[in-house]
């Protein structure tokens, strides 16, 4: 069964430093998301893409972070310069694309950890 | 803006028992979808089952089944015959039309007890 991919697992990095998080949807789906997940709190949107632009951002996506589809498979979160606040899960979602929606599929996530 | 409340944020179950997650939403649409996502210690969202808002009939996926009452916007989960591996945080979620964004309630820790 196809699957939403995501690397890496777990990631340590310094604040101020950049990270990429990169993810690979599911090789139909036209839509892709990304939501956040700090440690014991709900998980929130963070923004999505579709035909190669963002089509929504939530308010935690400010000018730090960027989205980029680099070639036909990936997709990717880059945060410019991290926080101590940024350390969370990181999930990447995919959905196909038909009149009425579909359902968003997760990836396994990624820790990231800003020390 | 859409709101989704979990009201349990704990709940436990006997083996072979069954639970019913509550929860609640709010919107002023009228086509929308409703999920529960289970969250295991990995972390990973799986999705458990989901709701057309326009479908009257109650969504049922093997063990699990939701009880959706659209004028009261309701939409809770029963597990039945609830098995150790059901132990999890579970989150409903709302979607409007369309790819919308997903929008979480804080989520329901399940305990299974053996």
């Amino acid at each position: 069964e196809p699957e939403v991919t995501q690397t890496p697992s777990h990631q340590v990095t310094q604040m101020g430093q950049e990270v990429i998080l990169r993810c690979v949807p599911i090789s139909n789906h036209l839509y892709f998301y990304w939501y956040r997940q700090i440690l014991g709190q709900k998980v929130e949107f963070l923004v999505s893409f579709y035909n190669n632009e963002i089509s929504e951002k939530s308010e935690i996506f400010d000018d730090q972070f960027s989205v980029e589809r680099p070639d036909g498979s990936n997709f990717t979160l880059k945060i410019r310069s991290t926080k101590l606040e940024d350390s969370a899960m990181y999930f990447c979602a995919s959905s196909a694309r038909t009149q009425r929606g579909e359902t968003q599929y997760f990836g396994p996530g990624t820790r990231l950890l800003v020390l | 803006a859409q709101t989704v409340t979990q009201s349990q944020p704990e709940m436990s179950v006997q083996e072979a028992e069954t639970v019913t997650l509550s929860c609640t939403y709010d919107t002023s649409e009228s086509d929308y979808y409703l999920f529960w996502y289970k969250q295991p210690p990995s972390r990973q969202m799986i999705l458990v089952i989901r709701q057309e808002a326009y479908k009257q009939q109650n969504a049922t996926e093997n063990r699990f089944s939701v009880n959706f009452q659209k004028a009261a916007k309701s939409f809770s989960l029963k597990i039945s015959d609830s098995q150790l591996g059901d132990a999890a945080m579970y989150f409903c979620a709302y979607r409007g039309s369309g790819n919308t964004p997903l929008v979480f309630g804080k989520g329901t820790r399940l305990s299974v007890i053996a």
